[in-house]
């Protein structure tokens, strides 16, 4: 199984709201990602954890907080967001490799609208 | 430092014709090399990657890139253009602790 799976394929709510994006590998990876993608935009870093244990937290806001339930699972809760973070949110995986950047392998991303 | 630069925002080709996607880096080290392709509304996929064994890269679907340490450069190129391959490409570096993506190079492939 080489695939990333992400639910929910798309989510709307409010800025009052608390949601859970999710997100599943299977290929035995021990690091996770987390990016935003705003349109026409490159991905940007979030968080990534190697071996459960954040290990890079680029500056995002405390509105947003990642959690890693096993090595098999990555969860990003979300509460009280703004209009401004309505973006694809991507999930990737990868062999863990001491820090270093190697190969992703990328979810189909969750759409994420705030009104 | 690191830095990747993607020359052409927008590239437009035929179908059946060659299609280069420019890219250029920057790293106190060498480092590795990625490119990945993403269809709208999708995740990125990996074409190909580099990691110093050998400069000519092969890659997914007919895409191959070479790595010019002289010219600092990562072209991703492929013989003929289908129309499938129309989408964004992002060159990536990957270093310690540290990702770089270039702004992405839509291709258009016209019928």
């Amino acid at each position: 199984d080489t695939e990333v799976t992400q639910t929910p394929k798309h989510l709307v709510m409010g800025m009052t709201n608390k949601k859970s994006l999710k997100c599943e590998q299977h290929m035995g990876h021990r690091a996770m990602y987390w990016y935003k993608q705003k349109a026409k935009k490159p991905p940007e870093l979030m968080f990534v954890y190697s071996y459960e244990k954040l290990s890079i937290n680029e500056s995002v806001p405390s509105r947003f907080s990642p959690e890693c339930p096993n090595s098999s699972l990555l969860n990003l809760h979300l509460h009280a967001l703004q209009p401004e973070d309505s973006a694809l949110y991507l999930c990737a995986s990868s062999q863990d490799s001491s820090g270093n950047f190697d190969e992703q392998f990328f979810g189909p991303g969750t759409r994420l609208t705030v009104l | 430092a690191q830095s990747v630069t993607q020359l052409d925002s927008h590239v437009s080709v035929s179908e059946g014709t060659p299609v280069l996607l420019r890219c250029n880096y920057s790293s106190s080290y060498s480092p590795s090399l990625f490119w990945y392709v993403q269809h709208p509304n999708k995740g990125l996929q990996l074409l190909l990657k580099y990691t110093s064994a050998a400069t000519l890269v092969k890659g997914i679907n007919g895409f191959e890139a070479e790595f010019k340490k002289s010219e600092t450069s990562f072209h991703l190129t492929k013989p003929s253009a289908h129309m499938s391959d129309a989408a964004e490409y992002f060159c990536v570096s990957g270093g310690y602790q540290k990702v770089t993506f270039g702004t992405g190079t839509k291709l258009q492939v016209i019928p």
